[in-house]
């Protein structure tokens, strides 16, 4: 069965500093990984998508994604946080030649000024 | 130009009444989803629609929700006997379809309450 673990339910960060989402999946055959973000009152927005080739993915605002084949995990990173980033991001992943897309449960990101 | 369109926004209704929940997709997207969101959850999958056939109901959490997309635009997602527990927001998506998958484009959803 596919599933997606968020294991962080929040994220602190400073605004300037790094920041990491983790997310791990498992799925039968090859995974196609997403990331998506929630703004308050606002709908799902996409990020960035990892479907083949380099593992580094680079997506909107400036956000980028690490798939690890080994270690199943697909990390959302930023090299520099800004406040703006605060929101709810998901993790989502459709594999095994299916159409069901699976999305975890959501880590809260706050960064502070 | 127009994203996902859903109506209405709220709805709120009585135990054992059937409620009706509409979406629009953006136009000429082949791939159609519902899905229930949980308050603090991530939204969970319900079905999937590629133009008017329904390929996968297995999020379906029971035989009183239905789905349908009968010109493979609109979509309508019916829950009949509504229970306090299907209270969630409902969200639709649409994306163009084909292998490898599109990203998904969400509409802003139906907030459900259940009373």
């Amino acid at each position: 069965a596919q599933s997606v673990a968020q294991p962080e339910d929040q994220v602190n960060v400073a605004e300037g500093n790094p920041l990491t989402v983790k997310c791990t999946y498992s799925v039968s055959g090859n995974p196609y990984l997403f990331w998506y973000v929630q703004y308050p009152n606002r709908g799902l927005q996409f990020l960035l998508k990892y479907i083949t080739g380099d593992n580094l993915v680079k997506g909107s605002y400036g956000f980028e994604a690490e798939f690890n084949k080994s270690q199943t995990s697909f990390h959302l990173k930023k090299p520099s946080a800004l406040v703006s980033d605060s929101a709810l991001y998901f993790c989502a992943v459709r594999g095994g030649g299916g159409f069901k897309t699976i999305f975890g449960a959501g880590t809260r990101l706050f960064v502070k000024a | 130009g127009a994203g996902v369109s859903q109506s209405p926004r709220y709805k709120v209704a009585k135990r054992g009444q059937d409620v009706a929940l509409r979406c629009d997709p953006i136009s000429g997207h082949v791939s159609l989803f519902w899905y229930q969101q949980a308050l603090g959850q991530g939204p969970e999958f319900l079905t999937y629609f590629q133009n008017e056939a329904q390929l996968d109901k297995s999020g379906l959490p029971s035989d009183r929700f239905f789905a349908e997309r009968p010109e493979g635009s609109v979509s309508t997602l019916k829950i009949q006997r509504t229970q306090q527990e299907d209270s969630a927001v409902y969200l639709c998506a649409s994306s163009p379809g084909g292998t490898p998958p599109h990203e998904q484009y969400f509409g802003p959803g139906t907030r459900l309450t259940v009373t």
